[in-house]
């Protein structure tokens, strides 16, 4: 069984560009949730995606924004970067069970100079 | 969901057992108790969660107090592959439940040989 599936895993971007992201959960989880992990807040939840629709949105700016196809992929965007967008995003599936237990994938780590 | 306190970093012996406690002191009836674990430069990983009785899986023990305001996990058996982050959370599970998990700043467990 496949797991989570995020691309890019690294990207360098400079101040004011947008970046977009990708994951796909794995096959069958229509649940993608996304955190954003920096050394100096930890681990944020951003957004949550079901069935195409956001559920649940953290305390961020409108310039993180995401969105769910069909298939149950996401993507993220986050527009006009800031140096202080850089981090480690991380996506997260999770089954049909309403329970806690979700499956991450290993990041996309994103450097703006 | 409630508030979780767990000691910032802890050391344990390769092959003995490593015990992470976990204070939940305004748990509600409702909030179940998750452990997950982050490796340097991985995603997190979900390993236990239990609400009132205590739960082994192939993983770890989740040993939690009768009045439910502290936990323990335990590695029976800790390995140098155990060295990671380990965050203690509580949750509401349901129907109306949503993919986000609130992490605080979790224990840094070091497993030496």
């Amino acid at each position: 069984k496949a797991g989570v599936t995020q691309t890019p895993r690294y990207l360098i971007k400079t101040r004011g560009q947008q970046v977009t992201l990708s994951c796909s959960p794995i096959s069958g989880h229509r649940s993608v949730s996304w955190y954003q992990q920096t050394p100096g807040q930890g681990l944020q939840f951003l957004f949550e995606y079901f069935s195409e629709t956001q559920r649940n949105k953290g305390n961020f700016p409108g310039r993180f924004s995401g969105r769910q196809f069909s298939n149950s992929r996401s993507e993220m965007n986050v527009s006009t970067l800031e140096l202080g967008d850089s981090a480690l995003y991380l996506c997260a599936g999770r089954g049909e069970a309403n329970t806690g237990e979700l499956f991450f994938g290993e990041g996309s780590r994103l450097t703006v100079l | 969901d409630a508030k979780t306190t767990q000691p910032p970093s802890m050391d344990c012996a390769e092959g003995r057992a490593a015990n992470l406690p976990c204070n939940h002191s305004t748990i509600s009836g409702n909030e179940y108790v998750y452990w997950y674990r982050q490796i340097h430069s991985q995603g997190p990983q979900y390993i236990i969660h239990g609400l009132k009785n205590n739960e082994t899986n192939e993983m770890a023990s989740l040993i939690i107090t009768e009045d439910r305001k502290s936990s323990t996990l335990i590695l029976p058996h800790a390995t140098l592959r155990d060295t990671a982050v380990y965050y203690c959370i509580v949750r509401v599970d349901g129907s109306s439940n949503t993919g986000k998990l609130i992490f605080g700043q979790g224990t840094t467990l070091q497993v030496k040989p």
